[in-house]
């Protein structure tokens, strides 16, 4: 039963554009979530959280929304740009919980 | 400043051998774990520790044993190997307290169990 849902795969945009990836997660005492990248032959790296108090966090080029009630997260990046290019994992964690839940992930090409 | 180091980077078992995949930190943070990485399953939680002499299962624990001994350290063994564990093994990091759950990991250690 996979609590955090990345239903698409991949996604391929032009440079300059907007890339929006979005993740779903069924267990609703979920309260922080995270955003990782991942290139080849390396480890994830933090990119930005949110957590359930709010409904945005921006930083830089890359912004996540969270819409509480239909348990949806999406991560927003304006303007995308070729090194963005990699795997992005959607992750969450319940209060007080050790434990990260991931989703599957999902590749980003951005064509220059 | 290395951060979270994972040895050896590649490694090929035969069924039933053992090994141990190094991890090691220097940023002094309490937590640790270890994560696995397969093909359209993303990262599953094997065991984490909170600190020195403590350890817990995380998602899928079974053939694996981790010790604490020191805060740097963090060893994940492998007894005796199957061919359902090769995959993509990372270690993470993380102070308490720090912004929940904001791990730093290691580059990975790629096993194959033949």
């Amino acid at each position: 039963d996979q609590q955090v849902k990345q239903n698409s795969p991949s996604l391929s945009v032009q440079e300059g554009r907007i890339s929006i990836l979005n993740c779903d997660y069924t267990n609703s005492m979920f309260d922080y979530f995270l955003w990782y990248k991942k290139y080849p032959a390396e480890g994830p790296t933090f990119l930005i959280s949110i957590s359930s108090i709010k409904d945005k966090n921006e930083d830089g080029r890359f912004t996540v929304f969270l819409n509480k009630s239909a348990k949806h997260l999406s991560l927003h990046i304006v303007p995308s740009q070729p090194g963005d290019s990699a795997v992005y994992f959607c992750a969450a964690s319940q209060g007080g919980s050790e434990k990260l839940v991931f989703g599957k992930g999902m590749k980003l090409t951005v064509n220059p | 400043n290395a951060g979270v180091t994972q040895t050896p980077k590649f490694q090929v078992l035969k069924t039933g051998q053992s090994m141990t995949l190094q991890c090691a930190q220097d940023m002094n943070h309490e937590y640790m774990s270890w994560y696995r990485q397969d093909p359209g399953m993303g990262l599953r939680l094997i065991h984490y520790s909170v600190g020195a002499g403590i350890t817990d299962q995380g998602e899928v624990p079974n053939g694996y044993n981790v010790s604490r001994s020191t805060t740097e350290d963090f060893p994940l063994r492998l007894l005796s190997a199957a061919p359902s564990q090769t995959s993509v093994y990372f270690c993470a990091s993380r102070r308490q307290g720090a912004g929940a759950n904001v791990l730093t990991f290691g580059a990975g250690s790629r096993l194959t169990v033949l």
